[in-house]
């Protein structure tokens, strides 16, 4: 079946880089996205990539795509504190009309 | 432009009522998704509508419905309440169904079943 897994937790020092990373199972997938997630809010999307592509750059955040090993990254540069928040990857299963399946996402910690 | 608006935020329930939660999407959208979000399960897809429609199911009991209205505001039905039901509900909203269609979430109603 289907499946999104990523790591727990990630802890970083503010100005550092971070990176959270994720796997998928469904080879189909067309459009792999990464969703912010603030206490007490819902879901706000911060970027997509499409199958097609290994890397996309949007101001601070690069997403790298590995198709053959099913492996999607999320790199974060120059974290601020304003960063802590939980990070859910997300792929579209079962083609470009698809519902989408969430990771249980990363809760990334900042400290000053 | 308004966000999307989830009502209640917070809803308190007992073990075998029925609870309705209501969604209104941003103006001009027309596609309306379901969530839960538990601690253990995470995030998991219950149903999408499109011009009052359901277009998708994700694997839930019968007892969660849902519908869609000719304004494209969305309530969802859960009955005979049991415990697990206990989550946060979230409704996302997007102009169409495409993948390219990026869906904006409500900030949730927390459901919790006593």
């Amino acid at each position: 079946g289907e499946d999104v897994e990523q790591s727990l937790f990630l802890s970083v020092r503010e100005g550092d880089s971070s990176v959270i990373n994720c796997t998928y199972t469904d080879s189909s997938s067309t459009y792999l996205y990464w969703y912010k997630q603030e206490p007490g809010a819902g879901l706000q999307l911060l970027t997509y990539i499409f199958s097609n592509m290994d890397m996309k750059q949007d101001q601070r955040l690069t997403v790298l795509l590995n198709k053959k090993d099913k492996h999607l990254s999320l790199r974060i540069a120059d974290t601020q504190t304003g960063d802590s928040a939980i990070y859910f990857c997300a792929e579209r299963y079962g083609g470009s009309q698809g519902n989408l399946i969430f990771g249980k996402g990363t809760k990334l910690s900042v400290k000053p | 432009k308004a966000g999307v608006t989830q009502t209640p935020r917070y809803l308190i329930k007992t073990r075998g009522q029925q609870v309705t939660l209501s969604c209104s999407p941003i103006s001009g959208h027309r596609s309306v998704s379901w969530y839960q979000q538990t601690p253990g399960q995470g995030l998991q897809f219950l149903f999408e509508y499109f011009s009052e429609t359901q277009r998708n199911k994700g694997n839930f009991p019968g007892r969660f419905s849902g519908r869609q209205f000719s304004n494209s505001r969305s309530e969802m039905n859960v009955s005979t309440l049991e415990l697990g039901d206990s989550a946060l509900y979230l409704c996302a909203s997007s102009p169409g169904t495409g993948a390219l269609e990026p869906q904006h979430f409500g900030d949730g109603t927390r459901l919790s079943i006593l």
